[in-house]
């Protein structure tokens, strides 16, 4: 069964940092892709970041671009989500995804981790 | 990037109706579309994949139909698990985008 576990969320200052980690297991996490995706409070689904096998490919959405890193440790079948920066406006759930097919199909998610951004 | 039009935002509806929601992406997307169910609190889970294709799981009382641009969900006989809310998301080219969901309410 695939599983994927989000942690690494709390609550941080405005202009703080956070590393979100997803821990992922019941496949071979080295040949997915994987991304990050988030939800504001009572709003909707939004892409975040994508990163291909082997760390080859590397995407970020334009309204986190420069104070995100994403990263994979195949050995720890693991997904990291660096976030720098952080603003008033990013306090979301992150999710974790399984990217299939083209790698861009979304067919499993963990259960999200809660990043809260205020003072 | 392609945007996502999504209709309605929310709709009323008994156990036993037919439900339609539709899809409209800002440029072809040649059929790369997923629909994705959300239950409060909990992540969002893929319903139908490339538009029309079931995923392992999904009861047969939902369907997705549509090319190019327009794109539609159907449930046929809405049960009380599926009041939810429903996302399309476009998976031809990154950024990948959602549309901004369909909130099915008894």
């Amino acid at each position: 069964e695939v599983q994927l576990v989000e942690s690494g969320g709390g609550l941080v200052q405005p202009g703080g940092s956070l590393r979100l980690s997803c821990a992922a297991s019941g496949f071979t996490f080295s040949i997915y892709d994987m991304h990050w995706v988030r939800q504001a409070p009572g709003k909707g689904l939004e892409w975040v970041s994508h990163i291909s096998p082997s760390s080859s490919t590397r995407h970020y959405a334009d309204s986190m671009k420069g104070r995100l890193t994403i990263s994979r440790d195949d050995a720890k079948q693991s997904l990291y989500l660096q976030m720098n920066s952080l603003r008033d406006e990013d306090t979301a759930v992150y999710y974790c995804a399984r990217g299939d097919g083209r790698g861009y199909l979304l067919d499993s998610w963990g259960q999200g981790t809660l990043v809260t951004v205020s003072s | 990037d392609i945007q996502m039009t999504q209709s309605p935002s929310s709709l009323s509806a008994s156990v036993g109706d037919r439900v339609t929601i539709t899809c409209r992406a800002s440029q072809s997307i040649s059929s790369y579309l997923n629909w994705y169910q959300q239950k409060p609190g909990k992540a969002p889970k893929l319903l139908i994949y490339a538009a029309s294709t079931l995923q392992s799981g999904v009861p047969s009382r939902f369907s997705g139909s549509g090319s190019e641009t327009d794109y539609t969900l159907t449930i046929s006989s809405l049960e009380p698990e599926d009041f939810a809310t429903y996302y399309c998301q476009q998976s031809n080219s990154i950024p990948l985008t959602f549309g901004g969901g369909t909130k099915v309410e008894i």
